[in-house]
């Protein structure tokens, strides 16, 4: 069965400093695996995907198969970075979404 | 980037009421749509599956008579909360999958998301 798993509720960190979120899935198939973010008060919104291989915001993430995991970074972490994280892997070929319980991050100055 | 609406944004009922909820992509044709229920501080869980001119697709635990999707044109689906009740109350989420457009195949764009309070 398809799962991800995002051990996290809750990270606080300060300005400056950097910031890991953890992910791992469990799937059968190819993976396909986003990062999606809800800021305060808005909708939620695609961060990045582990296809396009791209750096948003500073954040980047990296596919690991051999420990199924797809943790985002940022190597320092900004007060704008505050918000609602969720991990999502693609379930089926209409693009389902599985998604983790989702992550909040606080950035304190 | 691509735009999905939601309206109402908060709507309050009576228990026993029916509720429906529009989700319209406003400059794309999106042949999937998908349908969110999300409960506070927890994660969006998947209630169905929505292709233009079929039928939806539900996952399991989740009551086809009483959550109709109906998705009869490629920029429009609905859900309607048939005869409403309390533990029915929750914040409603939708998101069009954009199809063939080039760049962004398989990216799904979110609604603002319904809330919906069944009193």
């Amino acid at each position: 069965a398809q799962r991800v798993t995002q051990p996290e509720k809750l990270l606080s960190v300060f300005k400056g400093a950097p910031v890991e979120l953890k992910c791992n899935y469990s799937y059968s198939g190819s993976p396909e695996l986003f990062w999606y973010v809800q800021y305060s008060r808005q909708r939620l919104q695609l961060l990045l995907r582990h296809i396009s291989r791209e750096s948003i915001k500073g954040f980047t993430a990296d596919l690991n198969k051999g420990e199924t995991s797809f943790h985002l970074k940022k190597p320092f972490a900004q007060e704008e970075d505050s918000a609602m994280y969720y991990c999502a892997l693609r379930a089926d070929s209409w693009g389902k979404l599985q998604f983790g319980a989702g992550t909040q991050v606080v950035v304190t100055p | 980037g691509a735009v999905v609406s939601q309206h109402p944004s908060r709507v309050i009922c009576k228990s026993g009421t029916s509720v429906k909820i529009e989700c319209r992509s406003l400059d794309f044709q999106a042949t999937t749509m998908f349908w969110y229920r999300q409960f506070p501080k927890q994660s969006l869980m998947l209630m169905a599956t929505s292709n233009e001119g079929s039928k939806a697709t539900y996952e399991q635990g989740v009551e086809k008579d009483k959550f109709l999707i109906n998705h009869a044109s490629l920029t429009l689906s609905t859900l309607t909360v048939t005869s409403a009740h309390p533990e029915d109350s929750s914040f409603y989420i939708c998101s069009a999958r954009v199809g063939h457009r080039q760049g962004t195949y398989n990216e799904q764009f979110f609604g603002p998301g319904t809330r919906l309070t069944v009193l």
